[in-house]
């Protein structure tokens, strides 16, 4: 039984480029999560995911965010023309159903933005 | 923003000696959760309890919750070297939301 698993794990991006990062949920959890978590900070909530719908995004800083999950399985949290103020470490979590239950989270992507 | 906050931020114990992390929530909710993250690590799901409980265990740790004072303490019984990690709460608000305080960095020392 596989994990959650997120790639790449570390990410450079220079300013202004752009970066996408995935995550492979565990098999047939219904609801996925994205995080960002500052160093020496508590993970903050970013957007969330049951199935393909987009439930909640309210959590993403800015327009340059956007997630997707297509298929109601992998997910992918793309940055547009990145600043150094996103870099971070972004989470991905997932649970069998809904919010209220056990999130399982990945391993993370530490992005640095140079 | 982060509704919860973990006291004391930091906290350094003798191995086998009990520990003790609180955190305080401002809403209402529907669970409070404990999660562990270790350096480099991820975050591992430690307990869950819903509102309508007042006390739960597992193995070592003790979880309270009191919705009165919008307060929840973990409590780690006999500490061991692997315990050192940061402990973070997290709340299900009746807006869905999840939301992490910013964790207690528990150091168990040999």
């Amino acid at each position: 039984g596989a994990g959650v698993s997120q790639s790449p794990r570390y990410k450079v991006a220079k300013r202004g480029q752009d970066v996408a990062l995935r995550c492979d949920p565990i098999s047939g959890h219904v609801s996925l999560f994205w995080y960002q978590q500052a160093l020496g900070q508590g993970p903050e909530f970013l957007t969330y995911f049951q199935n393909e719908a987009q439930l909640d995004k309210s959590g993403l800083p800015s327009d340059r965010f956007f997630a997707e999950r297509p298929e109601g399985s992998v997910s992918t949290l793309k940055i547009q023309r990145t600043q150094q103020e996103d870099s971070a470490v972004y989470l991905c979590a997932s649970s069998l159903a809904g919010l209220f239950h056990e999130q399982y989270f990945g391993p993370g992507t530490r992005l640095t933005v140079t | 923003s982060q509704q919860g906050e973990e006291d004391p931020q930091a906290l350094s114990i003798q191995e086998g000696e009990n520990a003790t992390m609180n955190c305080s929530y401002k809403t209402s909710i529907n669970n409070l959760q404990w999660y562990r993250q270790n350096s480099g690590r991820g975050l591992v799901h430690l307990i869950l309890i819903r509102s309508n409980e007042r006390e739960k265990h597992s193995g070592r740790l003790r979880v309270t919750l009191d919705t009165s004072k919008k307060s929840s303490s973990l409590l780690i019984t006999a500490s061991r070297a692997a315990d050192t990690a940061s402990y973070f709460c997290a709340t299900a608000d009746r807006d869905d939301k999840i939301i992490f305080g910013k964790g207690t960095r528990l150091h168990i020392l040999p």
